[in-house]
């Protein structure tokens, strides 16, 4: 069964860092790598998807990459904001359960304060 | 906006109720999702449907029960639920499995 650990789990730093963000999983076979944002008793707002062919994602100010045969992802997050402050998940489908399955970490919460 | 919508946004009920939550995505996508999110666990799948067709159960519990009358629309009809069961309930689609998912804002469900 597929698990994915996100490290760390809570960040908090001064506006204007440059951060990191890791998520790793056991199984490397993959389909892709999603990347979400979610604010306090809301949904989940898709950030990036790297397909299991691709290197890395750019969104903005958000960089993903992805290294599928060591079972790791970053989401870089450049010159961080106080509107930044949120849980960021990382979650896998994987080739070898149903289609569209995705196993999700438990996430990072991220505060970024002025 | 997503594209997901999700109602109730907010549901109390007691242990002997019955209630039903409604999903519905406006992105002409196939495949949708139910998940659930309890404090302080992962995120867990509940249910998968492709096409109408559930392609997914995760071992849920029958007072559970899922509802696709087509592409568009999912729903979740809940009756004796226990306390424990009380917890965010997420709806996902996607065009179809495994491609990117974006989900609905989620109904926060509190069983008394």
């Amino acid at each position: 069964k597929q698990e994915v650990t996100q490290i760390p789990a809570a960040l908090s730093v001064p506006e204007g860092e440059n951060l990191v963000l890791n998520c790793s999983f056991t199984d490397s076979a993959i389909y892709n790598l999603q990347w979400f944002r979610q604010d306090p008793g809301k949904g989940l707002t898709s950030l990036l998807l790297i397909q299991s062919s691709q290197r890395e994602q750019t969104s903005g100010r958000l960089n993903a990459s992805l290294d599928k045969s060591s079972g790791r992802s970053t989401l870089y997050i450049a010159a961080s904001q106080p509107g930044d402050s949120a849980t960021y998940l990382c979650a896998v489908a994987d080739r070898g359960s149903t289609l569209g399955r995705l196993y999700f970490g438990r996430g990072t919460q991220l505060t970024v304060w002025p | 906006e997503t594209g997901v919508t999700q109602t109730p946004r907010h549901l109390v009920m007691g242990m002997t109720n019955k209630k039903s939550l409604k999903c519905e995505q406006h992105l002409g996508h196939n495949a949708m999702y139910w998940y659930k999110q309890s404090a302080k666990k992962p995120l867990e799948l509940m249910f998968v449907y492709n096409f109408k067709e559930q392609t997914e159960n995760n071992s849920v519990p029958s007072r559970f029960s899922p509802e696709c009358p087509n592409s568009s629309h999912l729903f979740l009809h809940l009756h004796t639920l226990q306390p424990e069961d009380s917890a965010l309930y997420l709806c996902a689609s996607s065009q179809q499995g495994p491609d990117e998912q974006f989900f609905g804002p989620g109904t926060r469900l509190t069983v008394l």
